[in-house]
């Protein structure tokens, strides 16, 4: 079953709004959530490392304004699109490293289809 | 700068044939490798992981194989299904315990009934 939710699995807003995109580890706890965009037939990119307690970590070229991380507890991390912008709509994917057996696994969510107007 | 790329942007094997599917990749820091399989409109999902003290790795269906002396890396499907059909990249972390895993381009597997 799936180990990292994020909701909602789909949103339209008008340009200008604000978007808040929920990610969350089930049945484990994430110190750290990583969070990608993707646009179609493009890789995944990755946007910036959400840790939990202190400020995340943006790649270069990402607004951390524009997109503000919040890492509430060990099992939620929010992405929130500022001010979206028809330009901002893409494919926003979260993911979170899982221990087994040692070994850490990266495990992704669902994913978030953004369009805005 | 350094990336993880694919040899082949897509792919159509007939299906209950085996497949193939090629990754390059030019960080010889690299030492964890991990198959993603992405369906359309879906998150990737793990298929297989692989570390650099290893040359070959099996689960069902699929096999991995690691070629470190030139960077290659790559992904058998056997007795591929139309499920299979997906886009597939790899990906890899160039510092274990970094988790910042760093993404090919993807190759786009098409299994033809």
């Amino acid at each position: 079953g799936a180990v990292v939710s994020q909701h909602p699995s789909r949103v339209i807003c008008k340009s200008g709004t604000s978007v808040k995109i929920e990610c969350r580890s089930l049945d484990f706890q994430a110190t750290t959530m990583f969070w990608y965009r993707q646009f179609p037939k493009q890789s995944l990119m990755l946007m910036a490392t959400s840790n939990e307690g202190s400020k995340a970590t943006y790649e270069q070229g990402v607004e951390k304004d524009k997109f503000l991380i919040n890492h509430a507890s060990l099992t939620l991390s929010t992405l929130t699109v500022t001010s979206a912008h028809p330009e901002d709509s893409s494919f926003y994917i979260c993911s979170a490293p899982r221990t087994s057996g040692g070994f850490e696994t990266q495990y992704f969510g669902p994913g978030t289809r953004l369009l805005v107007l | 700068g350094e990336s993880v790329g694919l040899h082949l942007p897509t792919l159509s094997v007939q299906e209950g044939d085996n497949s193939i599917i090629n990754c390059a990749y030019s960080n010889s820091a690299s030492d964890y490798f991990i198959w993603y399989k992405q369906e359309s409109g879906k998150g990737p999902q793990f298929i297989i992981d692989i570390r650099s003290n290893m040359d070959k790795r099996q689960g069902q269906r699929v096999t991995v194989l690691l070629n470190k002396t030139v960077k290659h890396l790559s992904l058998q499907i056997a007795a591929t299904q139309p499920g299979d059909s997906a886009v597939y990249f790899c990906a890899d972390v160039s510092n274990f315990g970094n988790e910042k895993l760093t993404f090919g381009t993807g190759t786009r597997l098409t299994i033809i009934p």
